[in-house]
């Protein structure tokens, strides 16, 4: 079993729905991390989370350090939202190593 | 935008052949790594280092060597590529401070096909 996994792994959506993605760690971190890729394209990242939660323009995340579970939401959708959203969790005692899931698959359709 | 390079972007090369990928970067970061990004199994780590000439395995490092002789770069060495290394490779670089939260910055990549 993966340390990070990530639910749904393939989500198409219609531009302006709400969508909702899922990461699920299993040890203990000091942090959370959502990185974004398009197409094609490089690796940013969107939001590094400790505790509660964060919000960047359409974008929020959020964390349940007791559950062990992180979300990323998209509000009001659009086709520029279409990418794969990677979760990486940071260990406490960690080598400055991430663990990542393996990815959700964003489609928005106009 | 930690300004880190990757070339080639692109490369073709034959089972057999040695390659070498360079990663620069101009950020003066202390950690540096590599990653092969493969359908289905998401980014997996082949090599890092954390400082100069300091440098340890990751999940995947069989076929693989690196080299770290300047801050600036980091190379990753395929002594003889073989077409299970066909992959897109990811450089990436990170702070060695606590409070980063092991936050790392990603090059371009390369998409390296081996025939």
């Amino acid at each position: 079993k993966n340390e990070v996994e990530q639910s749904p792994q393939n989500l198409t959506a219609q531009e302006g729905e709400f969508i909702t993605i899922n990461c699920s760690y299993s040890v203990g971190i000091s942090a959370l991390h959502w990185l974004q890729q398009h197409p094609g394209g490089g690796i940013v990242s969107l939001f590094m989370l400790s505790s509660g939660k964060k919000k960047h323009g359409r974008l929020i995340a959020t964390i349940n350090i007791q559950e062990k579970h992180s979300s990323l939401h998209i509000t009001a959708s659009h086709p520029r939202d279409s990418a794969v959203y990677i979760c990486a969790s940071a260990k406490y005692y960690g080598n400055n190593r991430l663990a990542f899931g393996k990815g959700n698959q964003v489609v928005v359709i106009p | 935008d930690a300004g880190i390079t990757q070339s080639p972007r692109h490369k073709v090369t034959e089972t057999g052949t040695p390659v070498t990928l360079r990663c620069h970067q101009t950020e003066n970061h202390r950690y540096m790594y590599w990653y092969r990004q493969d359908p289905g199994h998401g980014l997996r780590l082949i090599h890092y280092s954390y400082g100069v000439k300091d440098t340890d395995k990751g999940e995947v490092s069989d076929g693989y060597s690196v080299s770290r002789s300047k801050t600036e770069d980091f190379l990753l060495t395929l002594e003889s590529a073989t077409s299970s290394q066909t992959s897109v490779y990811f450089c990436a670089t990170g702070l060695a401070l606590q409070s980063s939260y092991n936050e790392q910055f990603f090059g371009p990549g390369t998409r390296l096909t081996v025939l």
